[in-house]
């Protein structure tokens, strides 16, 4: 089973800024998730995405997050003015390939410092 | 959602089989109980998954007991490669928008 793959691997970027992370996922899953995890943190939920609509969120994300799938294959998760404590690593993950593995598959992430 | 309590560390030598027992105390009928790991700075990745009874695929096996208020994950015969932290995550088998929802896991250290 192919890999979710995430771009850019580490991206720095200033306090205020717009940043979007991607995410190529296998087009034929049907749900999409986006994780983030603080340094020494836990993996936390932001979002959950189902049919080119977010199917549950968090209280982490509001209205400074937004998600898309705009061409049916990347999936993206922008934030619009980033802060300080946006810093984590950003996980994109699909479900699982149903069968006997009902996990999901997370991507390797993108770290995000803001500075 | 069904809260899971598990060791917050635990430690072992190489070739040892290592078992993690997770409470799951709430679990609902529908819920299914599955295990990832996470190695420093990359996604979490599926071990395994189950309902009831004993799991086992070519990494690890999975055992829950009649009631399922508890399951422990079984790794046979640990290298210092499986230092790692796990999580035990409970909840219905990828519905819709399901939110996985990890807790702080086990923090395993294998030593040589």
């Amino acid at each position: 089973e192919p890999e979710v793959t995430q771009t850019p691997s580490h991206q720095v970027t200033q306090m205020g800024q717009e940043v979007i992370l991607r995410c190529v996922p296998i087009s034929n899953h049907l749900y999409f998730y986006w994780y983030r995890q603080i340094l020494g943190q836990k993996v936390e939920f932001l979002v959950s995405f189902y049919n080119n609509e977010i199917s549950e969120k968090s209280e982490i994300f509001d209205d400074q997050f937004s998600v898309e799938r705009p061409d049916g294959s990347n999936f993206t998760l922008k934030i619009r003015s980033t802060k300080l404590e946006d810093s984590a690593m950003y996980f994109c993950a699909r479900d699982g390939t149903g069968g006997v593995n009902y996990g999901y598959t997370f991507g390797s992430g993108t770290r995000l410092t803001v500075v | 959602l069904a809260k899971t309590t598990q060791p917050i560390s635990m430690d072992s030598y190489e070739g040892q089989e290592v078992n993690i027992t997770c409470s799951h105390n709430n679990i609902a009928t529908n819920d299914y109980i599955t295990w990832y790991q996470q190695f420093p700075s990359q996604g979490p990745r599926f071990i395994i998954q189950g309902y009831k009874t004993k799991v086992t695929n070519e990494v690890a096996s999975l055992f829950i007991p009649a009631d399922r208020k508890s399951s422990t994950l079984s790794l046979p015969r640990v290298s210092l490669s499986d230092t790692a932290v796990y999580y035990c995550l409970v909840g219905e088998r990828n519905t819709g928008g399901f939110k996985t929802i990890f807790g702080a896991g086990t923090r395993l250290f294998v030593k040589a």
